[in-house]
């Protein structure tokens, strides 16, 4: 069966410190990737996406996403986070199996501390 | 150019009740998708809009209906609403064209159902 995880339901970061959000996916063949953001109130805003090439995608806001075959896994990364940077972050992917419907993971709730 | 609006912010219901939710897809876009976002979960896809037609539909129940005007702003209607139908109900639009284009997501109106 299809299925998108994302292990981590909750991590809290200090300011200026490296993240890295994981995602893996399961499907029948290398489907369109993508990380929406999603801030309290707010609809979901695109980060970044990956359809095929270079395995490593930048995004708006510094962000970056590594597309690795071998493992399945399509993990957000920034260098030096933001408080403005809490909020709630969803993988999701888009293949033929799938149709035109956008499969989400559960989603994983970032905390920035002082 | 605005981008996707959604109609109402809120709304109660009891159960048992009907609701209609509306949305308007961002300017020049001609399709719209329908997705439920329980609490502390990822959304799930409900259907998608082109052309009027239903061109997709995820695993929901008949109560879940929707219809797309001329416009192309489209409703999304439910009947006999339940407890577990208390979510925020996002609209995303998009261009048909092409072999992919990225949704671009409303606010979401948030029902809760009593």
């Amino acid at each position: 069966a299809q299925s998108v995880t994302q292990p981590d339901i909750h991590i809290t970061v200090s300011e200026g410190a490296s993240l890295e959000l994981r995602c893996n996916y399961s499907y029948g063949a290398t489907p369109y990737l993508f990380w929406y953001v999603q801030s309290p109130g707010q609809g979901l805003q695109l980060l970044l996406k990956y359809f095929s090439g270079d395995t490593l995608v930048q995004g708006i806001k510094g962000f970056e996403a590594e597309f690795k075959r071998s493992q399945s896994s399509f993990n957000l990364r920034k260098p030096s986070v933001h408080w403005s940077d809490a909020a709630e972050y969803f993988c999701a992917v888009e293949g033929s199996n799938s149709g035109y419907a956008l499969n989400f993971g559960k989603g994983t709730s970032l905390l920035v501390t002082p | 150019d605005a981008g996707v609006t959604q109609s109402p912010t809120h709304l109660i219901k009891t159960r048992g009740q009907q609701v209609t939710l509306r949305c308007s897809p961002k300017s020049g876009h001609d399709t719209v998708s329908w997705y439920q976002q329980a609490l502390g979960q990822g959304p799930q896809f409900i259907f998608q809009y082109y052309e009027e037609e239903e061109r997709q539909r995820g695993n929901f129940p008949d109560r879940f209906s929707g219809h797309q005007f001329p416009n192309y702003s489209s409703e999304l209607n439910v009947n006999a609403l339940l407890l577990g139908d208390s979510a925020l109900y996002l609209c995303a639009s998009e261009v048909a064209e092409g072999a992919y284009n990225e949704q671009f997501f409303g606010p979401g109106t948030r029902l809760t159902v009593l």
